[in-house]
C-alpha cells in the first residue's frame, strides 16, 4: 500500500511543453526529495525540501523547478521539456528511522 | 563526505544459488544502512536496515549485518529466486538533511 503517489506514471510529450510531475504524500514528512535516475540505474539527487516553503536543489544540476506550498505536495515542473530530460523521475519522503519511502516513479520521454 | 561504494553488476545466478552483494561504507559518526530494491517499472522499496554497529537486518531471506570494523553491509540470500530479479541499492543516511547516500545498484538477474 502506498503512502507516496507519483503522478503520472507515464508521459510522453513534445519539445517545448511545460510539464509537471506530480507528488503527493499521506505521511506528514516535513522533508521530500525528487531523484533522477538514469538508465543505468543510478540516482541522482535534484532536489529536496525540509518543510513547507523550503526548496533547495540538490547535486544533480536539473533545469527543473519545485515548489512545497503544503506539507503533503511537491511538484516538479519543467518549463519547457527537451528530449535531454528524458528519464525516470522519482520522489521520496524521509520520516523517523532515517528511511525514505518512494513512489512508484514518472517515467518521462520527450520527443 | 558520505559515501557508499556497492559491487558492481550485473550479476547472473541460477535459481537456489547463494548471493552476495557486497557494499561498503565511508562516514563520520554513525550512519544507518540500508538495502532498498527495486523491481522493473517501479519505485524503490525499504528491503532492510540496521542502525548500528553488529546489528543485523533481514527480509524476505535477506540478510546485512553492520561491521564497523570493515565498514560494509554485505547483501546475503542462500536461496535466491526468480522473483529476486531487481536492481539492489545500498543506502546510508544520518540524521542531517538530505544525507541519504545511495550506491549505484546492482541488476541481478535470476534464471530458472
Amino acid at each position: 500500500e502506498a503512502d507516496i503517489y507519483q503522478t503520472p506514471r507515464y508521459l510522453v510529450i513534445g519539445t517545448g511543453k511545460k510539464i509537471t510531475l506530480e507528488c503527493s504524500q499521506t505521511m506528514g514528512h516535513d522533508k521530500m526529495y525528487w531523484y533522477q535516475q538514469d538508465p543505468g540505474m543510478e540516482l541522482h539527487l535534484i532536489h529536496y525540501s525540509y518543510g513547507v516553503n523550503s526548496t533547495e536543489k540538490g547535486d544533480l544540476s536539473s533545469e527543473s523547478t519545485v515548489s512545497r506550498i503544503r506539507t503533503e505536495h511537491f511538484p516538479l515542473t519543467l518549463e519547457s521539456a527537451r528530449p535531454s530530460h528524458t528519464s525516470q523521475y522519482l520522489c521520496a519522503s524521509r520520516g523517523s528511522g532515517r528511511g525514505y519511502t518512494f513512489g512508484s516513479g514518472t517515467r518521462l520521454t520527450v520527443v | 563526505g558520505n559515501s557508499v561504494t556497492q559491487m558492481e553488476g550485473p550479476v547472473t545466478l541460477s535459481e537456489e544459488a547463494f548471493l552476495t552483494i557486497n557494499c561498503t561504507y565511508t562516514a563520520t559518526g554513525y550512519p544507518s544502512l540500508f538495502w532498498y530494491v527495486q523491481y522493473p517499472g517501479e519505485g524503490l522499496q525499504l528491503l532492510l536496515k540496521a542502525t548500528k554497529a553488529d546489528d543485523k537486518g533481514s527480509n524476505k531471506g535477506f540478510e546485512a549485518t553492520y561491521r564497523k570494523e570493515t565498514t560494509s553491509f554485505h547483501l546475503e540470500k542462500g536461496s535466491v529466486q526468480v522473483s529476486d530479479s531487481a536492481v539492489y541499492f545500498c543506502a546510508l543516511s544520518d540524521l542531517e538533511g538530505y544525507d541519504m547516500r545511495f550506491g549505484a545498484g546492482t541488476r541481478l538477474t535470476v534464471k530458472p
